[in-house]
């Protein structure tokens, strides 16, 4: 079975400064790991998917993540943050199929001017 | 942006009422899924659908039933609403269902059960 766990919540960073958005994740065959961003009142998009060959990930909007199999790990980030990233940040893992795909609970990212 | 249209947007309903949310899609993709997102929990798989008459089971599918008679509509009805039910409500969609395909999400519909 799959299972992820974003850490915190919330994050809030100032504009310019670097976007760390974690997620670990549990699964018991080879994961497909996604992130979905989310802006208000719409629903999931997706910003990067990894599934086999490079770990380094990149997404849109200067996003990337990277997965890391020795700490089941696969976090978010981006060097500068924008105004317009401020949205709900969602990570998730795909078994067998995409009816196995668990997601986690989200992370809101604020930006302060 | 993905053809996916939700109905209704919102809807506030008493419990014990039947209440039937609408997916409607134009991109003839073959899986479509019912999610609801709750504060804390993420989304979570109520029940999905690999082609017409063909559905399945999800995470949290008690309470709810679907219905697929056409490739473009996915129907979920909560037959006696309750209050654990209030949630927003979303659709998806993949062309094929593989495991490394991504999803595309409608817009979501608010429910809420009184």
């Amino acid at each position: 079975a799959q299972s992820v766990t974003q850490l915190g919540s919330h994050v809030s960073v100032s504009e310019g400064a670097l976007v760390l958005l974690r997620c670990n994740y549990s699964s018991s065959v080879p994961p497909y790991l996604f992130w979905y961003v989310q802006y208000p009142n719409q629903g999931l998009q997706l910003l990067l998917k990894y599934t086999t060959g490079a770990t380094l990930v990149k997404g849109i909007n200067g996003f990337e993540a990277e997965f890391k199999k020795s700490e089941t790990s696969f976090h978010l980030t981006k060097p500068s943050a924008h105004m317009s990233d401020a949205a709900e940040y969602f990570c998730a893992v795909s078994g067998r199929n995409n009816n196995d795909m668990r997601f986690g609970a989200g992370t809101r990212l604020t930006v302060k001017p | 942006d993905a053809g996916i249209t939700q109905s209704p947007r919102h809807k506030v309903t008493e419990t014990g009422t039947p209440v039937t949310l609408r997916c409607h899609q134009t991109e003839n993709h073959r899986y479509m899924y019912w999610y609801r997102q709750d504060p804390g929990h993420g989304l979570r798989l109520i029940h999905y659908s690999y082609g017409v008459k063909d559905t399945d089971k999800g995470e949290v599918s008690d309470g709810y039933s679907v219905s697929r008679s056409k490739t473009e509509d996915f129907l979920l009805t909560l037959e006696s609403a309750t209050s654990s039910q209030t949630s927003v409500y979303f659709c998806a969609i993949s062309e094929q269902g593989g495991t490394n395909e991504k999803l595309f999400f409608g817009s979501g519909t608010q429910l809420s059960v009184l």
